[in-house]
């Protein structure tokens, strides 16, 4: 299976700051990335698919770069409402779609 | 609108069985492919399997291969995880997910999910 990376695996940050939260893959996956917020109790929210591409009603201060085996996801201000989990997620390998190990963005 | 509702949290003993199920409204059920995630207390995302309820074509992830069993009835738009024998580390959160995208060519998205299913093993 693809292996995903993520980095780093917990972070600490204010209101208003510009974060970015990296996924690397053990081998190219063209822009095959996903990345996924996810609230402690909740199910995981879409919020960028394609690397690039943002779902409809996500926040425009959050944006997906990156093919390859390289990937970034930017949030340019944090707001309150953003402190959870990041996942980023492979749909390159078929039908066996791998997550990374999950960021932790917590208030400092 | 596109929504999964995953069946009620779940109390079990370790050697009974279960089967826990996933059903979308909304959309054609037959027409997505449905995936399963798994989540341990406390622990990431793991993908577990994706079923085609169109054709019931099943594509399990390798560490869960022979562990669990997916399947589907479309005639009631459901899909299901099972399990024959539960043991304690199958306690975990279970999500199921409809896959986005092109029918044949990717990249592939996982939107809606449902809400979870808390499933405890515990004697």
């Amino acid at each position: 299976d693809i292996q995903m990376t993520q980095s780093p695996s917990s972070l600490s940050a204010s209101v208003g700051d510009r974060v970015t939260i990296t996924c690397r893959a053990s081998q190219s996956i063209s822009s095959y990335l996903n990345w996924y917020q996810q609230k402690p109790g909740k199910a995981p929210k879409l919020l960028i698919y394609a690397a690039s591409s943002l779902q409809s009603g996500v926040p425009s201060r959050f944006s997906g770069s990156g093919s390859g085996t390289d990937f970034t996801l930017t949030i340019s201000s944090l707001q309150p409402e953003d402190f959870a989990t990041y996942y980023c997620q492979q749909s390159y390998s078929t039908l066996r779609y791998t997550f990374g190990q999950g960021t932790k963005l917590e208030i400092k | 609108e596109v929504q999964l509702v995953q069946s009620g949290a779940e109390v079990k003993k370790p050697g009974e069985s279960l089967k826990i199920s996933c059903k979308g409204s909304g959309y054609s059920f037959t027409s997505y492919w449905i995936g399963w995630v798994r989540q341990m207390p406390g622990k990431g995302l793991e993908w577990m399997g994706i079923i085609y309820p169109g054709d019931s074509d099943t594509r399990y992830s390798p560490s869960f291969q022979g562990q669990v069993t997916i399947s589907a009835d479309k005639s009631i738009s459901t899909a299901y995880l099972q399990w024959s024998s539960l043991k304690a580390s199958d306690t975990a959160m279970y999500y199921c997910a409809r896959r986005g995208g092109g029918s044949t060519q990717g990249p592939y998205w996982f939107d809606p999910w449902g809400q979870g299913t808390l499933v405890t093993v515990s004697s």
